[in-house]
């Protein structure tokens, strides 16, 4: 079975620039969650999916983000412009259910803001 | 506000020394509770869980973790560490009372295990 992959694995992009970054969760899980750790912090939530549909994006640092789940399938999370404190390490993880469940996470994309 | 602490950012120790890492966590009410581990270089996996039932629980790689309600803690242990152990810890809640699904990590811990 596949699990959770994510493209690119790095990404540098100068300041003021658009990065698009993708997920692709384990077949069947309709929950998707975006997650991002800047460095030396903690990793923290920023937006869930159920299905298409944005179960809670209140983690979302503002409104240069946004993130789209096409046909409850793959999900992308676009920065536009990128700022320098958008670098960190984006990651994407999906679930089957909300509770008693485990969420499986993808390798992660490392975006540096330049 | 609702948030998970992890007593240590840096741990080295030396192989076949036990370690234990501190993990707390505020929230009030029914909690899953998670260690993951990232390898360098590998994504965040799963190392061992609690749902319910007995407050011991069982990993991968001889890890082990307890749920002390009482002290709102989850603390892992492995009584004697590999250098293949070397990675960075992370304790995560999700929380009935918060929105569901969504992982509250503490800031992880860099575990060195010295050959």
């Amino acid at each position: 079975e596949a699990g959770v992959t994510q493209f690119p694995s790095h990404s540098v992009i100068e300041k003021g620039q658009t990065v698009t970054l993708r997920c692709d969760p384990i077949s069947g899980h309709d929950n998707l969650y975006w997650y991002r750790r800047v460095m030396g912090k903690e990793i923290k939530f920023l937006l869930h999916f159920v299905k298409e549909s944005k179960q809670d994006e209140s983690g979302m640092p503002n409104n240069r983000f946004l993130a789209e789940r096409t046909g409850g399938t793959y999900s992308t999370l676009k920065v536009q412009p990128a700022e320098l404190e958008d670098s960190g390490v984006y990651f994407c993880a999906s679930s089957q259910r909300l509770w008693n469940t485990e969420a499986f996470f993808g390798q992660g994309t490392r975006l540096t803001v330049v | 506000a609702q948030s998970v602490s992890q007593h240590n950012h840096h741990v080295i120790l030396s192989e076949a020394a036990s370690l234990e890492l501190g993990c707390n966590y505020s929230y009030g009410g029914t909690v899953n509770l998670f260690w993951y581990v990232q390898y360098p270089g590998q994504h965040l996996q799963l190392l061992l869980k609690y749902f319910s039932g007995d407050p011991l629980v069982k990993g991968i790689k001889g890890f082990e973790a307890e749920f002390i309600k009482s002290k709102f803690s989850f603390n892992l242990r492995k009584p004697s560490v590999q250098w293949s152990d070397t990675a960075e810890y992370f304790c995560a809640v999700n929380s009935l009372t918060d929105s569901w699904g969504k992982l509250q990590f503490g800031a992880g811990t860099q575990v060195v295990v010295t050959p």
